[in-house]
């Protein structure tokens, strides 16, 4: 059974500072995409990044960056010099490559504070 | 600009009355999906549908039934709401596996909020 564990229900930060949204998964599928989505205070999520199972590389798009560690199972998301917009609740998912269904984590909400 | 869009931001229902989600994607997308979100569970698929008139049971389908006569269309029905049903529900859709670019990013719909008294 596929499973994701986000275990960091609410976070809260000062503006400036760095912070990392933890995801844990569990797949017995040998492919498989991992995802980030963010749902801001209007609701509407949005998607961030889709990584394959075969990519390890970190990768990194502005303040944002993602470590994918398939050692550990875990897809960690760090926002570098956090700012009031990036309020949200963050949303760790999995699917199976050629799967239909996506999985998703709990969430974690991040609070940033001016 | 892609969208998703779902018909009722807000809707207030009483115990057995029949409820109709409408979504409409204009991206031509294959896939499209209903999820229900609940604080502390995240999102949990109720049914999802890969082609016209084609449906699929997710994790959570009890109490609802969906309907896709066209393909930018998917509608999720609750029969006869009940408490248990006030919830927030976000329309989804997606590119079939097959397109490598796109596949599986779900792009979502602003979310129904129903509230069933």
């Amino acid at each position: 059974a596929q499973k994701v564990t986000q275990a960091q229900t609410e976070i809260s930060v000062v503006e400036k500072e760095d912070v990392t949204l933890d995801c844990v998964y569990e797949t017995r599928d040998t492919t498989y995409y991992l995802f980030w989505y963010k749902q801001p205070p209007s609701g509407e999520l949005v998607f961030l990044i889709r990584r394959n199972s075969f990519d390890e590389q970190n990768e990194i798009s502005g303040r944002y960056s993602w470590n994918f560690q398939k050692s550990t199972s875990s897809f960690n998301f760090t926002i570098t010099a956090s700012q009031v917009v990036d309020s949200a609740v963050y949303f760790c998912a999995l699917s199976r490559t050629g799967g239909f269904k996506t999985i998703f984590g709990a969430g974690t909400r991040l609070f940033v504070k001016a | 600009d892609v969208k998703v869009t779902q018909s009722s931001r807000y809707l207030v229902k009483r115990t057995g009355e029949k409820v109709f989600l409408e979504c409409v994607q204009d991206m031509d997308h294959e896939n499209m999906f209903w999820y229900r979100q609940d604080p502390g569970l995240g999102l949990r698929l109720i049914y999802f549908s890969y082609d016209v008139k084609m449906k699929e049971k997710g994790d959570i389908p009890e109490g609802y039934s969906v309907s896709r006569e066209k393909k930018e269309r998917f509608s999720l029905i609750l029969e006869s709401a009940s408490t248990n049903q006030t919830s927030m529900y976000l329309c989804a859709s997606s590119y079939p596996f097959g397109d490598s670019s796109g596949a599986n990013v779900l792009t979502f719909g602003a979310g129904s909020r129903l509230t069933v008294l």
